[in-house]
């Protein structure tokens, strides 16, 4: 069974570029979580998704983050414009079912790496 | 915010001594879940303990749950190089208006030395 996939990467920008992250999780997961983990921290949740439904954006810096799931599979995250401060691990993650439930062991991409200069 | 918090931050033992790393919660939990990431990769699932158990077991990892005390305990016996790695503990906990949200810790980084 494939992993939770992840592209780019590494990704290394300018400060005010865009910047987009690619996810697919997998298979037959509906739950999908986007992360962001700094140098030395855990991660920290900035979405999640319950098939093409964000049930929990409270975390996500809604001036300059985006994300989408379209169709309740493949899963985009975009910063625009990209500043010093987002420079971190960008995690993807799914799940069989949603947290507080019964089978919620969350799976991990490999992240993508980045740096703003 | 991160409710876990992972005692100690760094430690490092030799090759074949047991390693223990504890976990600290504040609020009730529906369950407890240790993952494991090696430098520059993702996270991995180890083990999942729930709120009404007590102890797990999973080969050479044995995961303990003390809710009246809210901490955690994950113990790797006999451990190896490759063992090396940063482990997190996160609760999957309410964290407001009946929403559930998984919290990780900074974690405990694991140095084995061969």
């Amino acid at each position: 069974e494939a992993g939770v996939v992840q592209s780019p990467r590494y990704k290394i920008i300018e400060k005010k570029q865009p910047v987009a992250f690619w996810c697919n999780p997998i298979s037959g997961h509906n739950t999908l979580y986007w992360y962001r983990q700094n140098l030395g921290q855990g991660p920290e949740l900035l979405i999640r998704y319950e098939n093409e439904e964000a049930v929990d954006d409270s975390q996500l810096p809604k001036d300059r983050f985006s994300a989408e799931r379209l169709k309740g599979v493949d899963s985009t995250l975009k910063i625009q414009p990209a500043e010093l401060g987002d420079s971190a691990v960008y995690l993807c993650a799914s799940s069989l079912d949603p947290p507080g439930s019964y089978y919620n062991e969350q799976f991990f991409g490999p992240g993508t790496r980045l740096t703003v200069l | 915010s991160q409710q876990g918090e992972e005692d100690p931050q760094a430690l490092s033992i030799q090759e074949g001594e047991n390693a223990t790393m504890n976990c600290s919660y504040k609020t009730s939990i529906n369950n407890l879940q240790w993952y494991r990431q090696n430098s520059g990769r993702g996270l991995v699932h180890l083990i999942l303990i729930r709120s009404n158990e007590r102890e797990k077991h999973s080969g050479r990892l044995r995961v303990t749950l003390d809710t009246s005390k809210k901490s955690s305990s994950l113990l790797i016996t006999a451990s190896r190089a490759a063992d090396t790695a940063s482990y997190f503990c996160a609760t999957d906990a309410n964290s407001g208006a009946g929403s559930y949200q998984l919290t990780f810790g900074k974690g405990t980084k694991l140095s084995v030395i061969p």
